[in-house]
């Protein structure tokens, strides 16, 4: 168990919905990260925090958005939903987010039909 | 420039063999290296990194090679057990200037065959 959190741990949604993916780093980590994970793609970076700053950006889509909140927690929104959408999402967590470790989450599977 | 050529796709080998994954990375500004472990239905673990400063890196059953000149870097599993089947991924990032963003390779599937 790395200690980072995700929710929940499916979604199955239809084309053109939105939904909202959530993380809990673990405890004393300031950074988060997103990826996503597809067979197509392979493991991609979304999008990384910092103490609710954003700190670098992958490629995300303007579909998606992504925040930090004050008690450092994480939200990756996803909307108007497409087929390809359909990935492994995983969260991960860092102390610094320069140079060291990050820590994966379980992931959440998202299924858009 | 930013990505990381992973190689073999899959790998077969006998319990107590040697298993050995390669990567190649085209930015030499990467400076940190590190080996993830995933099984099915959850999250990459980490298993050993490595920074450009040394050549080699042991911890266990588990050894990176990093050879900076080629900009090559490899995993080699000793003694490896059917537990060690999983999916590997290489991954290279650049403290200096993307944070730590991590660029994966496409990852190795390794079968340990009892």
């Amino acid at each position: 168990d790395s200690g980072v959190t995700q929710t929940p741990k499916h979604l199955i949604t239809a084309t053109g919905q939105r939904v909202t993916l959530r993380c809990s780093p673990r405890s004393g980590d300031l950074s988060v990260y997103w990826y996503q994970q597809s067979l197509d793609q392979g493991l991609q970076f979304l999008i990384q925090y910092y103490n609710g700053e954003e700190r670098a950006k992958g490629n995300i889509l303007e579909r998606f958005s992504a925040q930090q909140f004050p008690d450092l927690h994480s939200e990756l929104n996803l909307s108007s939903l497409e087929l390809g959408d359909s990935a492994l999402y995983f969260c991960a967590s860092s102390v610094t987010g320069i140079g060291e470790t990050q820590y994966f989450g379980p992931g959440t599977r998202l299924l858009v039909l | 420039q930013q990505q990381v050529k992973q190689s073999p796709q899959s790998l077969i080998v006998q319990k107590g063999g040697i298993s050995i994954i390669n990567c190649a990375y085209e930015n030499t500004a990467f400076d940190y290296f590190p080996w993830y472990q995933q099984f099915p239905g959850k999250g990459p673990a980490l298993l050993i990194a490595i920074r450009p400063d040394v050549s080699e890196k042991k911890e266990g059953r588990f050894t990176i090679s990093f050879n900076k000149s080629a900009k090559q870097f490899s995993l080699h599993i000793m003694d490896s057990q059917p537990g060690d089947s999983a999916t590997y991924f290489c991954a290279a990032s650049n403290s200096e200037t993307s944070g730590s963003r991590l660029t994966f390779g496409e990852g190795t599937q390794l079968t340990v065959n009892p």
